[in-house]
């Protein structure tokens, strides 16, 4: 079964950081990995997806890559902001979707 | 981008009773839907698949007569909570895909509170 680890649970830094949130998973079967956010008590918005093919994709100030033979995604942002601030989930799919636990980011001001 | 819609957003409601979710594809057809729970401050849990024109699909130890999954059309998805306890409150997402193996867009989640 799929198994998906995010690191850290949860990070504080001060705005201007330019920041690393790793995602990693058991089964390199996958067809694409995404990257979401979600604000409390709200639903999710999906920020980069990674098809199985690719090593990573770009988005303004995020860049998610992919290493599919280690298991292993990470999603950069640079110069980070408060508005930030958020719990940054990936997910892997391969048929179903398989969540990690997320990191919970703040960006202080 | 995609809109998935979710009603309601919030429901409070009395022990053993009944509680619909309804999750709507806006401006696309989606064959297959999918159902999270999420606990508080805890990722989503897949729960089932929902399938139009078949039966759906329940991930282990999701109890198939609880939750109750219709995909009445190509656009529509519906979770039944059947005889709600207070252990059902949760937040409730679906997600549909544009296309397999596409990126999956979520609705705003229903956040249940069973009395």
């Amino acid at each position: 079964k799929q198994e998906v680890t995010q690191i850290p649970a949860a990070l504080s830094v001060p705005e201007g950081e330019n920041l690393v949130l790793n995602c990693s998973f058991t089964d390199s079967a996958i067809y694409n990995l995404q990257w979401f956010r979600q604000d409390p008590g709200k639903g999710l918005t999906s920020l980069l997806l990674i098809q199985s093919s690719q090593r990573e994709q770009t988005s303004g100030r995020l860049n998610a890559s992919l290493d599919k033979s280690s298991g292993r995604s990470t999603l950069y942002i640079a110069a980070s902001q408060p508005g930030d601030s958020a719990t940054y989930l990936c997910a892997v799919s391969f048929n179903k979707f398989y969540f990690g636990s997320g990191t919970k980011l703040n960006v202080k001001p | 981008g995609a809109v998935v819609s979710q009603h309601p957003s919030r429901v409070i409601c009395k022990s053993g009773t009944s509680v619909k979710i309804e999750c709507r594809s806006l401006d696309f057809q989606a064959t297959t839907m999918f159902w999270y729970r999420q606990f508080p401050k805890k990722s989503l849990m897949l729960m089932a698949t929902s399938n139009e024109g078949s039966k759906a699909t329940y991930e282990q130890g999701v109890e198939k007569d609880k939750f109750l999954i219709n995909h009445a059309s190509l656009t529509l998805s519906t979770l039944t909570v059947t005889s709600a306890h207070p252990e059902d409150s949760s937040f409730y997402i679906c997600s549909a895909p544009l296309a397999a193996q596409e990126t999956q867009y979520f609705g705003p989640g229903t956040r249940l509170l069973v009395l």
